[in-house]
């Protein structure tokens, strides 16, 4: 199975910072990369696909970047709707494995 | 719009099994695969398996081989998981989700609501 790494595990900043998320996969999966938000007590919803492209909905201060192992979510500019955990998975092969979770808490 | 819409919670005994349905709208049911996701408490996500409509053929995570059941019926339209043999360990909210591709980039675009499943003697 692929392993998905992300880093870190939790982060706590104010709103209007920049916040960036890492996410590495243990072998090349091309873009084949998806970054999910849940907020507590609900079911995860899609972000970005395809590493960067933006879910229809999804205000523009998100964004994912990278290739091959390493990626990236960034949000430009915290809000206090961004509080949540942030999940990446890899669609490249079965099973579709999860990262271990980025927890954004506001300062 | 596009809904997943599952079962209700359940309580099960340790060594027993528990179904949890899923029931789509919004899309063609046969027309994309479906997902099994579940969330221990305080946990992360974790992939336990997809169904092709269609075509009936299953994907497990190595995990739950032998443990796990994923079915559809077309003619409802709706999806199931059913795992066995139920320890502590397996309490947790399992979601269906459907595996959806946007621009060609296969993802979980829509989920359903979550199940909580509980074992407990």
């Amino acid at each position: 199975d692929i392993q998905m790494t992300q880093s870190p595990s939790s982060l706590s900043a104010s709103v209007g910072d920049r916040v960036t998320i890492t996410c590495r996969a243990s072998q090349t999966i091309s873009r084949y990369l998806n970054w999910y938000q849940q907020k507590p007590g609900k079911a995860p919803k899609l972000l970005i696909f395809g590493a960067s492209g933006l879910q229809s909905g999804v205000p523009s201060r998100i964004s994912g970047s990278g290739s091959g192992t390493d990626f990236t979510l960034t949000i430009s500019s915290l809000q206090p709707e961004d509080l949540a955990t942030y999940y990446c998975q890899q669609s490249y092969t079965t099973p579709w494995t999860f990262g271990q979770g980025t927890r954004v808490e506001i300062k | 719009q596009v809904q997943l819409v599952q079962s209700g919670a359940e309580v099960k005994k340790p060594g027993a099994s528990v179904k949890v349905s899923c029931k789509p709208s919004g899309y063609t049911f046969s027309s994309r695969n479906i997902n099994w996701v579940r969330q221990a408490t305080g946990q992360g996500l974790e992939w336990m398996g997809t169904i092709n409509p269609n075509s009936g053929s299953t994907d497990y995570a190595q995990k739950f081989q032998g443990r796990v059941t994923i079915t559809s019926d077309t003619s409802i339209s709706t999806a199931y998981m059913e795992l066995s043999s139920l320890a502590s360990e397996d309490t947790a909210v399992y979601y269906c989700a459907r595996a959806g591709y946007v621009s060609g980039w296969p993802g979980n675009d829509y989920w359903g609501q979550g199940t909580l499943v509980t074992v407990s003697s």
